[in-house]
């Protein structure tokens, strides 16, 4: 199994301003994906980050909004940029193991 | 994209009952996973089980692929089974489409 985790775990941010979240695997993985949890809501995609590549990104979700890197096999983040209250969500980054995905601890984000 | 749906929405139990979650999905698949989201948030993994069936203690699963459906079972529940329960799929090797979960309430 992938063990992962992000940072930060959580975040209280003021309208308008840009948080980035960061995501660390500890083995390497080829495919990399971020997913946002509204409140009391399932989990949604955002977009698939690949190494060396441009992340793709799911219909309602774009690149100005939420820019990805992934400069490496290890590691990606995910930036909420000029945020509004309705950002306010759980974003959960995930791995794909040998079958199964798995998933960071989130970052609870709350926009004031 | 493959569409999954999960009941009930809503489970109340007492502790010590059995209970069932149903997930059925409108595709085949190859990666069908049960998920058990914990009040902090964080997803653990329960059951990789694209089809037949796994047991790990009091939680079991079956999936029947050729009938698009997965059950988890939850035995001799205990407060700590409480949280939301996620059933995710996709026909291939990608990111999953989840259901609206079940949450669950188990009382002392």
């Amino acid at each position: 199994s992938a063990v992962i985790s992000q940072k930060p775990s959580r975040d209280i941010c003021q309208r308008g301003t840009s948080l980035t979240i960061q995501c660390q695997v500890d083995s390497q993985v080829t495919m990399m994906f971020w997913y946002r949890q509204q409140p009391g809501q399932s989990l949604t995609l955002i977009a698939t980050a690949n190494q060396g590549s441009e992340a793709t990104y799911e219909s309602g979700f774009v690149i100005d909004k939420f820019p990805i890197s992934r400069p490496n096999l290890t590691f990606s983040t995910l930036t909420v940029s000029n945020m509004s209250p309705e950002d306010s969500s759980i974003y959960l980054c995930s791995v794909e193991g040998r079958h199964e995905q798995y998933f960071g601890p989130g970052t609870r984000l709350t926009v004031t | 994209g493959i569409q999954v749906e999960q009941s009930p929405p809503d489970l109340i139990l007492q502790e010590g009952a059995n209970s069932t979650l149903r997930c059925n999905f409108s595709d085949s698949v190859n990666n069908l996973q049960w998920f058990h989201q914990n009040p902090w948030g964080q997803l653990i993994n329960l059951f990789y089980i694209p089809s037949g069936t796994k047991q790990n203690g009091r939680l079991s699963a079956t999936t029947v692929a050729t009938e698009r459906y997965s059950l988890l079972y939850i035995s001799s529940s205990q407060t700590t089974d409480s949280g939301v329960y996620f059933c995710a799929a996709h026909p291939k090797r990608d990111a999953l489409n989840f259901g609206k979960g079940t949450s669950l309430l188990v009382t002392p």
